[in-house]
C-alpha cells in the first residue's frame, strides 16, 4: 500500500501570508492520479485540486498545486479566513487497486 | 446535480453486521461512473471502502475484503453497504461517493456521510 504522509499536521497563518503544505508517497505516484480535498468542520471533504495542479470548480485561483513522483504540495498563494480547513492529499493506484488518503493538514487562520 | 444521501442506522452492536444504504438522485448509476463507501474514524483518517460499478462488478479494500460487501437496487438507483461482524474499531463517519470512470479516479461528489457508533 502507498502510504501518504501529510505535513505539518497542523498550520496556523495570517490573513495574507502565503503557505504550503506537502503530501509524500512512499511509492512513486503518477501526477495524474494525486488529488486534494478541503474539508471544513462538520461537513463533507469536497475535491479541491485534481491531477496535482487543476483547480476544481469553484475554487479560487489563490490555490495551486504541483509536485511529481512522491513529493506534492498545495499552495495558497494569500491565505483567507474561509480557507481554515483540513486538506487531504489522495492517490490511486491500479494495481492492487487502491484508493489512500493522506492523514490531513488542519490550517487555522489566525 | 447529482446528489448522494447515506441513511442506515446510526448504532450497531458488536457483531451484527452494518448496513447502509446511498441514495444517488440527480443521476442513474447504471449510466456511468463508480459508486463508493469512504470511511472517517474518529481522529479524522479517511479510509476507502469499496466500490460497485455502473456495470456492476465491485472493487473492495483487501483489509475489509473478508467482511464487506457492496450491492445495489437499479429500480430505486440506491446502492448499499454491509460490513459484517462489526466491532469499536468499525466506529466512524460513513460517505458514499462518486469517481468518473477511465478518467483520474478522483472522488468528485461526496453525501453528507452519516455517522456510526458501534456499542453494545
Amino acid at each position: 500500500e502507498n502510504v501518504l504522509t501529510q505535513s505539518p499536521a497542523i498550520m496556523s497563518a495570517s490573513p495574507g501570508e502565503k503557505v504550503t503544505m506537502t503530501c509524500r508517497a512512499s511509492s512513486s505516484v503518477s501526477s495524474s492520479y494525486l488529488h486534494w480535498y478541503q474539508q471544513k468542520s462538520g461537513a463533507s471533504p469536497k475535491l479541491w485540486i485534481y491531477s496535482t495542479s487543476n483547480l476544481a470548480s469553484g475554487v479560487p485561483a489563490r490555490f495551486s498545486g504541483s509536485g511529481s513522483g512522491t513529493s506534492y504540495s498545495l499552495t495558497i498563494s494569500s491565505v483567507e479566513a474561509e480557507d481554515a480547513a483540513t486538506y487531504y492529499c489522495q492517490q490511486y493506484s491500479g494495481y492492487p487497486l487502491m484508493y489512500t488518503f493522506g492523514g490531513g493538514t488542519k490550517l487555522e487562520i489566525k | 446535480d447529482v446528489q448522494l444521501q447515506e441513511s442506515g442506522p446510526d448504532l450497531v452492536k458488536p457483531s451484527q453486521s452494518l448496513s447502509l444504504t446511498c441514495t444517488v438522485t440527480g443521476y442513474s448509476i447504471t449510466s456511468g461512473y463508480s459508486w463508493h463507501w469512504i470511511r472517517q474514524f474518529p481522529g479524522n483518517k479517511l479510509e476507502w471502502m469499496g466500490y460497485i460499478h455502473y456495470s456492476g462488478s465491485t472493487n473492495y479494500n483487501p483489509s475489509l475484503k473478508s467482511r464487506i460487501s457492496i450491492t445495489r437496487d437499479t429500480s430505486k438507483n440506491q446502492f448499499f453497504l454491509q460490513l459484517n461482524s462489526v466491532t469499536t474499531e468499525d466506529t466512524a463517519t460513513y460517505y458514499c461517493a462518486r469517481v468518473p470512470t477511465a478518467t483520474y479516479w478522483y472522488f468528485d461528489v461526496w453525501g453528507a456521510g452519516t455517522t456510526v457508533t458501534v456499542s453494545s
